[in-house]
């Protein structure tokens, strides 16, 4: 069964930095494009960034370009998401989730979630 | 893209029939993915490619449209089936939620 699961969540000041992990079992992990989505009561759903299965390609959502930058490490079925310069407005839950689609087509979607892990930004 | 979903909540009882709406601001995919969410749990993948139940899901759910108007139906409630539904579009290299639609129970 292929499963995902979310660390390094954490309580941080503005400013700070953090690192989330994503493990990945159950599956050939290098096999699949990766993405971030994280979750607020008052947002939703939101994409934030996803990586090719070589991790040579990587797109952003413009709210996290330049302060996010999404990783992985195929030996070790890892996905990781180093935040920079945090906001208040980044306290959110955290998923990495699996895309699956057709390829150069816009039918995509995410078959296999994490549990999530929360980040909270307050001074 | 904008992804509007209605209603925001939906109010049913067990037996009837949920009909939520997914409204695109562009037409820029004809494909939409729907998830259930209940509290404390991580998003469900219903359907994809807008019509094509996910491994597991049962018959009762079922998916339609295209361009701009998407459809989710459960045909006849169950007791479990009350949480929270989002759908899901990509285009123009990222990806899309609506807002949610709550479904509870009347």
């Amino acid at each position: 069964e292929a499963q995902l699961v979310e660390s390094g969540g954490a309580l941080v000041q503005p400013g700070e930095s953090l690192r989330l992990s994503c493990a990945a079992s159950g599956f050939t992990f290098g096999k699949y494009w990766m993405s971030w989505v994280r979750q607020t009561p008052e947002k939703g759903l939101e994409w934030l960034a996803d990586i090719r299965q070589d991790g040579s390609e990587k797109l952003y959502v413009d709210s996290v370009r330049g302060r996010f930058t999404l990783s992985r490490d195929n030996a070790k079925n890892s996905l990781y998401l180093q935040m920079d310069n945090l906001r208040v407005e980044d306290t959110a839950v955290y998923f990495c989730a699996r895309d699956v689609g057709i390829s150069k087509t816009t039918n995509w979607w995410f078959d296999v979630w994490g549990q999530g892990t929360m980040v909270a930004v307050s001074s | 893209i904008v992804l509007t979903q209605s209603p925001g909540t939906l109010s049913l009882s067990p037996g009837e029939r949920a009909t939520l709406s997914c409204r695109a601001s562009q037409s820029a995919s004809n494909y939409v993915a729907w998830y259930q969410q209940k509290p404390g749990q991580t998003p469900r993948l219903l359907i994809y490619a807008s019509s094509t139940r996910a491994t597991g899901v049962p018959g009762r759910f079922s998916g339609s449209g295209s361009g701009t108007d998407f459809t989710l139906t459960i045909s006849r409630l169950e007791p479990e089936d009350f949480a929270l539904y989002f759908c899901q579009q990509y285009g123009n290299s990222l990806y899309t939620f609506g807002q949610g639609t709550k479904l509870e129970i009347k």
